[in-house]
């Protein structure tokens, strides 16, 4: 099975742009999360999808969106950028079924810098 | 407030010993526990669970364990080899059912010496 991907891997943009991130998740898995890593905050929970639903939501400004097509793909969008936004996005992929525990498995990551 | 705790930023160990990462929690919401090793600009890589009816779980060199009364858990490898060297993550998720979102804890940097 291919793993998560994610594109673009790298992305300059300036301060009050907006930016969109796309994450393709494993064949299957239904469930998509996304994660900011920052190295003064860590690894942060922004929001998961499942069945085209926001279903989990962290502690991020409005600024920060995402949605899920029906093929379970993901897009995160963060409108109005700020210095602080400048990170490591994660997304993750799981099965997603609720009672039953599973592990997420990650993309590698975009690498957003905001200037 | 952080839930989850990794108390050593980072560890040093001679290769074939055995590497002990600890991590803290807070949240006795949490009921599933997840250990991810990461390299630099890649994204973090599935280690090993385990689920809070369980205190043990073990998969080749990498055991961890639980104890729910201290609300800590630990992971250990043995025997260590220099691959191993990376950061790794502790993570929580809960209540039951709810995976889709981790709770991380900030990493420990293991490096594993020849």
């Amino acid at each position: 099975k291919a793993g998560v991907t994610q594109t673009p891997r790298y992305l300059i943009k300036t301060r009050g742009q907006q930016v969109t991130l796309s994450c393709s998740p494993i064949s299957g898995h239904r469930s998509v999360s996304w994660y900011q890593q920052t190295p003064g905050q860590g690894l942060q929970f922004l929001f998961e999808y499942f069945s085209e639903t926001q279903r989990n939501k962290g502690n991020f400004p409005g600024r920060f969106s995402g949605r899920q097509f029906s093929n379970s793909r993901s897009e995160m969008n963060v409108s109005t950028l700020e210095l602080g936004d400048s990170a490591l996005y994660l997304c993750a992929s799981s099965p997603g079924d609720r009672g039953y525990l599973n592990e997420q498995f990650f993309g590698p990551g975009t690498r957003l810098t905001v200037l | 407030d952080q839930q989850v705790k990794q108390n050593s930023p980072s560890l040093s160990v001679q290769e074939g010993r055995i590497s002990i990462l600890n991590c803290d929690y807070t949240n006795s919401m949490f009921d599933y526990f997840l250990w991810y090793k990461k390299y630099p600009a890649e994204g973090p890589t599935f280690l090993i669970s385990i689920s809070s009816i369980k205190d043990k779980n073990e998969d080749g060199r990498f055991t961890v364990f639980l104890n729910k009364s201290a609300k800590h858990l630990s992971l250990h490898i043995v025997p260590s080899q220099p691959g191993d060297s990376a950061v790794y993550f502790c993570a929580a998720s809960g209540p039951s059912g709810n995976t889709g979102k981790l709770i991380f804890g900030q990493g420990t940097t293991l490096q594993v010496k020849p």
